[in-house]
């Protein structure tokens, strides 16, 4: 089982909707969580980080985490053709390993 | 400014060679990280460090090198050992390794890496 993993995507949403990025992780100890973004040939850039169960949001980000459950989501809302991109999302692991998902790459259609 | 530069942008080497990548972070983070992006896949961790003087192998660390001077720079050198070294290299920092808030991982603009 992998240790981070994503909805493989594309995910394809018309400009204005809500778009919603999913993950799940395996290690129960987890306690910190991140989702980046990235677009085509860029590195990856922090656009949310969670640390406690609930929701947190950001302009039009909001993300979702569940402990228990091991999840954790983003929502985008009034998708923007700017928001086109791939989507990492990446748990802190241990003391010092962040281990990434695969990504889901978005795709905002005007 | 504050930042994390990677240089050059783009390299290209023969088979054989040896290569180093540049990182340098004005941010005053202790911790730096070395991590590997290829097409389609999510990053994997070469090498991290928590402290100057001081580094740990990542997941893939085989066929590469680091070293840890100063608390600004984290150069990574791409050895001929290295069987598959054509790749996006990605430096990043962060203030601590764990904790609330001082985990965030802040990524430089990478460096790709072509090796015929």
């Amino acid at each position: 089982q992998k240790e981070v993993e994503q909805n493989s995507g594309p995910l394809s949403v018309p400009e204005g909707a809500i778009a919603s990025l999913n993950c799940t992780y395996s290690d129960r100890v987890s306690q910190s969580f991140f989702w980046y973004r990235q677009y085509s040939g860029k590195s990856p850039e922090l656009i949310m980080s969670i640390y406690s169960n609930g929701d947190k949001e950001d302009g039009r980000f909001t993300a979702q985490l569940n402990k228990a459950s091991q999840y954790v989501s983003l929502l985008i809302r009034d998708s923007q053709p700017s928001d086109s991109a791939t989507y990492l999302c990446a748990v802190n692991m241990n003391d010092y390993k962040l281990s990434f998902g695969a990504g889901t790459t978005v795709t905002v259609r005007a | 400014d504050g930042g994390i530069t990677q240089s050059p942008k783009y390299l290209f080497r023969k088979e054989g060679q040896n290569v180093t990548l540049s990182c340098e972070q004005n941010l005053n983070h202790d911790a730096m990280y070395w991590y590997r992006q290829d097409p389609g896949q999510g990053l994997r961790l070469i090498y991290y460090s928590q402290i100057v003087n001081d580094f740990q192998k990542g997941d893939i660390a085989e066929g590469y090198s680091v070293s840890r001077e100063k608390k600004e720079s984290f150069p990574l050198t791409v050895t001929s050992a290295q069987k598959n070294p054509t790749a996006f290299y990605l430096c990043a920092s962060s203030r601590t390794t764990w904790g609330t808030g001082g985990d965030e991982q802040y990524f430089g603009p990478g460096t790709r890496l072509t090796v015929t």
